[in-house]
């Protein structure tokens, strides 16, 4: 089954403690992206890449980072959480980057807190 | 950056009335894509939209594209409580990703 899954779905963690999100796509997609979701305020791009090795800032960059070693994973990476990275993070790849013109698939969301 | 509003933010509708989400930009639009998010799901793509003027139908939906390329919306005719969710509509001008809207947030009483 085509699909986009992200780990932990649900983590409570205190200020400072560095964590990881990962993120996996089985359907051979060149671009994956990172999304944080807030009441109000929609879906904000993190970060991109467009193919292995490539990666892009978004529109909320600061306090997160990313790598993309191999096609299928994009793992984020939060070195110290503070309490306004409390939020719902998304997933999502699409065929193709460049430009991205296709349907982004999404994963189930990930909720994370940090207290 | 680029700005991609959305109205209304919320809409209640009776079970059978019609419902329409906007979503407008200063700025022309590219590719538009309008997404779907199921109470405590993901978003979920609908359509996409890219000539001026376009008009789409899915069922009971119909998306449009303005003939300028700076408004889009949607349209549901008949809810019904399996429509409820939030609405997000989504352009991709700067290339390589796709600034979305605020979203519209749908409830349907029965």
């Amino acid at each position: 089954e085509a699909q986009v899954t992200q780990n932990p779905r649900y983590l409570i963690t205190v200020t400072g403690k560095k964590l990881t999100v990962t993120c996996s796509q089985n359907m051979n997609h060149e671009y994956m992206s990172w999304y944080r979701q807030d009441p109000g305020l929609g879906l904000r791009q993190i970060y991109y890449s467009m193919n292995v090795e490539v990666t892009d800032k978004g529109d909320v960059p600061e306090g997160y980072k990313v790598s993309r070693k191999e096609k299928r994973n994009f793992p984020l990476i939060l070195e110290s959480p503070s309490p306004n990275q409390t939020s719902l993070y998304f997933c999502a790849s699409s065929y193709s980057g460049g430009p991205l013109t296709g349907e982004l698939f999404f994963g189930e969301g990930s909720r994370l807190t940090v207290l | 950056g680029q700005q991609v509003m959305q109205i209304p933010q919320y809409q209640h509708v009776q079970e059978g009335e019609d419902f329409t989400t906007y979503c407008n930009s200063s700025t022309t639009l590219s590719n538009i894509q309008w997404y779907k998010q199921r109470p405590g799901g993901h978003p979920v793509f609908l359509i996409q939209l890219v000539k001026s003027g376009e008009v789409k139908k899915q069922k009971r939906l119909t998306f449009q594209f303005g003939e300028a390329k700076k408004n889009s919306s949607l349209h549901i005719t008949a809810t019904q409580t399996t429509d409820v969710g939030t609405y997000f509509c989504a352009d991709n001008n700067a290339g390589n990703m796709l600034t979305f809207g605020g979203g519209t947030r749908l409830m349907v009483k029965p």
